[in-house]
């Protein structure tokens, strides 16, 4: 089982829709979350950081948060062709475990917003 | 501006001719990371350092070098480059090595012929 899992996409959705990503992860004691933006050939750049369970919120972005289930997602609302990217979800490792300095990538999903 | 910085941006290079990528960060940043990202892979760490002297293995370590003589400056270094090292690099930093954000460089993209 990987320890960070997102499914790859593409996830096509009409521009003004909401976008929902997922990503569920191994690592019970993991303390911290994190949505990353990846344009093509670019560096990933950080849209969204979630710490306890429940939601937050931050202009269009929603990252919900489910630590029973081990499960964060992240909710883009009126999505623009500018929100085509590949999102990447970063779990730390929870204390304990020897990891609490680790952060972890999934492999990411390719959104894509149609016109 | 707060930055990490990458040098080069781009490079090609002959199999077993030793090459370094710099990466500097102007944050004060104590933890730094180096990645590489290939397709259906993802984003592997190679190297961390949590402080100046500290450094250690991510998970796919072989083939690389780095060190940390300075807090700002964390330099990647390929000793004998190989054609499975062609890939996209970055570097990254945070405050600690803690549940912090972190943030990366613009990214390296080596070619090794």
């Amino acid at each position: 089982q990987k320890e960070v899992e997102q499914n790859s996409g593409p996830l096509s959705v009409p521009e003004g829709a909401i976008a929902s990503l997922n990503c569920t992860y191994s690592d019970r004691g993991s303390q911290s979350f994190f949505w990353y933006r990846q344009y093509s050939g670019k560096s990933p750049e950080l849209i969204m950081s979630i710490y306890s369970n429940g939601d937050k919120e931050d202009g269009r972005f929603t990252a919900q948060l489910n630590k029973a289930s081990q499960y964060v997602s992240l909710l883009i609302r009126d999505s623009q062709p500018s929100d085509s990217a590949t999102y990447l979800c970063a779990v730390n490792g929870g204390r304990g475990t020897g990891t609490a300095s680790k952060l972890t990538f999934g492999t990411g999903t390719r959104l894509q917003v149609t016109l | 501006e707060a930055q990490v910085t990458q040098n080069p941006r781009y490079l090609i290079t002959v199999t077993g001719k030793k090459l370094t990528v710099t990466c500097s960060q102007n944050m004060n940043h104590e933890y730094m990371s180096w990645y590489r990202q290939d397709p259906g892979l993802g984003l592997r760490q190679i190297y961390y350092s949590m402080n100046v002297e500290v450094t250690d293995k991510g998970d796919v370590p072989e083939g690389y070098k780095v060190s940390r003589k300075e807090k700002r400056n964390f330099p990647l270094i390929l000793e004998s480059p190989s054609p499975n090292q062609t890939s996209l690099y970055f570097c990254a930093s945070r405050v600690g090595p803690g549940p912090y954000e972190q943030y990366f460089g613009p990214g390296t993209r080596l070619t090794v012929t």
